[in-house]
């Protein structure tokens, strides 16, 4: 199995470009998640998903949007870049509905520079 | 807003040390994780301890649950150059099932 994997690793934007930043899990995990960390700050949910077809905002959602058609692929867009969403983004998933209960299985993680 | 807060933030040691990091927080929770992140990765889990547990082991690791004092601990027995790397306690606020709030870390050190 791949895990859980993300793409790009590296990426550049200028302030009010729009990206997708991807995620995709082998292990038919129900649970999947955004995170980003800052310096001095640990991680911050940003959205989680359920199940295919179900979504629902983290602590720090503004600026970002999610759609999880699959039970694979849990892509998050940055709609307008701004400086504050420079960030290393990791992408998480778990066996069950409920992360608390189970082990989050993490990507290498994005880093998304914003100039 | 952090629901965990590790203590120390930062740590240093020798190989063969006892390494131990505290965890505070400030609701009531279900359960209780710790993950580890080597620099530049993404986290790995170690250990989750549930709120009706007070002590759990898993190798070289003690993960301890204080529920009236809000606060965890986990101890790395006889330390390895390898467990040089960053640790975060994970908690969820009860009746939060699908949300986990991270503390800001550990960075610990092990020199040989």
């Amino acid at each position: 199995n791949a895990g859980v994997t993300q793409t790009p690793k590296f990426q550049v934007l200028k302030t009010g470009q729009s990206m997708t930043l991807q995620c995709a899990q082998d292990m038919n995990h129900e649970y999947m998640s955004w995170y980003r960390q800052d310096p001095g700050m640990g991680l911050r949910l940003i959205h989680y998903s359920v199940g295919a077809g179900i979504t629902d905002q983290g602590e720090v959602p503004n600026g970002y949007n999610v759609s999880r058609s699959t039970t694979e692929d849990f892509p998050l867009r940055l709609l307008s870049a701004a400086p504050s969403q420079t960030s290393v983004y990791f992408c998480a998933s778990s066996y069950s509905p409920g992360a608390t209960y189970n082990e989050q299985f993490f990507g290498p993680g994005t880093r998304l520079t914003v100039l | 807003s952090q629901q965990g807060e590790e203590d120390p933030q930062a740590l240093s040691i020798q190989e063969g040390e006892n390494a131990t990091m505290n965890c505070s927080y400030k609701t009531s929770i279900n359960n209780l994780q710790w993950y580890r992140q080597n620099s530049g990765r993404g986290l790995v889990h170690l250990i989750l301890i549930r709120s009706n547990e007070r002590e759990k082991h898993s190798g070289r690791l003690r993960v301890t649950l204080d529920t009236s004092k809000k606060s965890s601990s986990l101890l790395i027995t006889a330390s390895r150059a390898a467990d040089t790397a960053s640790y975060f306690c994970a908690t969820d606020r009860a009746g939060t099932a699908s949300k986990l709030t991270f503390g800001t870390g550990t960075r610990l050190q092990v020199t040989l």
